[in-house]
């Protein structure tokens, strides 16, 4: 099983450009989740899926939309870079079924520049 | 509220010694909490997560924590480090009994020297 997979591994954008980040899972996981790493900030959740059909934000979701394009696709879109933007994003996914069962994995991250 | 704090952005041990990282969260409602690692150029690899139950949990790699409700302390230890431990850990706590949020800690880099 490849897991979570996450294109691209990386990217560069000039301010104001646009792009999608796709993220897959093949563990027919019902959640999905985008969360961004920025140095000395550890994780936070930008956007998260509970189930197919549904979407909800997260800590920092300002400037990112999302698709939850069906159960194993999740993407994350930037309208209009801006260089705060810069991060390396993480997709994950979870069962999202049993709070004590429940644990998220994650992909291998998109590393971000906004020039 | 939810909060993770890490106390210690960077440790370093030789090889062999003792492994002890520090996580102290609040929670207003019974907390889950979790450790994850994260390898260099990797995404994070849950080591062990504490639900309910026995309050020391072991998980892979030989890594342990225990919780201490009393202290609000969910530390990570390992007996002996070995050169393949160095990376980067992350306390998280579950944000609610029923949500699927988590927050995370801003992490731990771990070092070990030869």
């Amino acid at each position: 099983n490849a897991g979570v997979t996450q294109t691209p591994k990386f990217q560069v954008l000039k301010t104001g450009q646009s792009m999608t980040l796709q993220c897959a899972q093949d563990m027919n996981h019902n959640s999905m989740y985008w969360y961004r790493q920025d140095p000395g900030m550890g994780l936070r959740l930008i956007y998260y899926s509970a189930s197919e059909g549904t979407t909800d934000k997260g800590e920092v979701p300002n400037g990112y939309n999302v698709s939850r394009l069906n159960k194993r696709e999740f993407s994350l879109r930037l309208e209009s870079a801006a260089p705060s933007q810069t991060s390396v994003y993480f997709c994950a996914s979870s069962t999202g079924q049993g709070i004590l069962t429940d644990t998220q994995y994650f992909g291998p991250g998109t590393r971000l520049t906004v020039l | 509220a939810q909060s993770v704090t890490q106390l210690g952005s960077h440790v370093s041990v030789s090889e062999g010694a003792l492994v002890l990282l520090r996580c102290n969260y609040s929670s207003s409602v019974p907390p889950y909490l979790f450790w994850y690692v994260q390898y260099p150029n990797q995404g994070l690899q849950l080591l062990l997560k504490y639900t309910t139950g026995a309050t020391l949990v072991k998980g892979i790699n030989g890594f342990e924590a225990e919780f201490k409700k009393s202290e609000t302390s969910f530390h990570l230890t390992k007996p002996s480090a070995h050169m393949s431990d160095a990376a980067e850990y992350f306390c998280a706590v579950r944000a609610g009994s029923s949500a699927s949020k988590i927050i995370f800690g801003s992490g731990t880099r771990l070092s070990i020297r030869p």
